[in-house]
């Protein structure tokens, strides 16, 4: 079973504009991670966070974690046509190496 | 440094037959996880090999099975195939015990028919 929900579901925007996504999990975790995905193709790591942190920076990649809602979310600034694609949010099962993905949002960026 | 590497990359079946799927980690990791991604979902874990033994397993029938060898490469066999079987394979390696980024192979891409 999915352990969160990406929201929202399909995002299109224009070249230059910033694009938001939010995840939302159940359990208590160790790390949050975020993924890209191009068309059905292989997941490409963006960012980590640790449990204990709340904002993390990676040139235009934001994202924050707020623990006591169980939510995270992945802002990407000045977007570009390369960055459409699925973006998934994964969080792990404390003291495993298993990660629940959730249900990924679909980010389209007009030129 | 070579990423995770995944063969095949594309492979049709017939229901009821046997597959193998491979994955080298990447060097020094020594955790190796499977995932099934169904069209239109998110992946699904299926199982975690950490210094060759199962450390975890996700919620599918024993047709799933995986080993993992003495230099951390790993095999998925499906046996019995089902139409529902047809997915992308990701094979994810990381350094392992928690606090560590995994980074995916580009997938196998398993259609039964």
């Amino acid at each position: 079973s999915q352990q969160g929900e990406e929201d929202p579901q399909a995002l299109s925007i224009q070249e230059g504009e910033n694009a938001t996504m939010n995840c939302s999990y159940k359990t208590s975790i160790n790390n949050l991670q975020w993924y890209r995905q191009n068309s059905g193709r292989g997941l490409v790591h963006l960012i980590l966070i640790r449990s204990n942190e709340r904002e993390k920076h990676s040139g235009r990649l934001r994202v924050t974690l707020d623990t006591s809602k169980k939510s995270s979310s992945l802002l990407i600034t000045a977007s570009r046509a390369a960055d459409t694609a699925s973006y998934f949010c994964a969080t792990d099962e404390r003291n495993t190496d298993k990660l629940i993905f959730g249900t990924g949002t679909r980010l389209q960026v007009f030129p | 440094d070579a990423g995770v590497t995944q063969s095949p990359t594309h492979l049709i079946k017939t229901r009821g037959q046997q597959v193998t799927l491979r994955c080298s980690p990447i060097s020094g990791h020594k955790s190796v996880s499977w995932y099934q991604q169904v069209l239109g979902q998110g992946p699904q874990f299926i199982f975690q090999y950490y210094e060759k033994e199962e450390r975890g397993r996700g919620n599918f029938p024993d047709r799933f099975s995986a080993r993992q060898f003495p230099n951390y490469s790993s095999e998925l066999n499906v046996n019995a195939l089902l139409l529902g079987d047809s997915a992308l394979y990701l094979c994810a390696s990381s350094l392992g015990q928690g606090y560590t980024e995994a980074f995916f192979g580009q997938g196998t891409r398993l259609t039964v028919v």
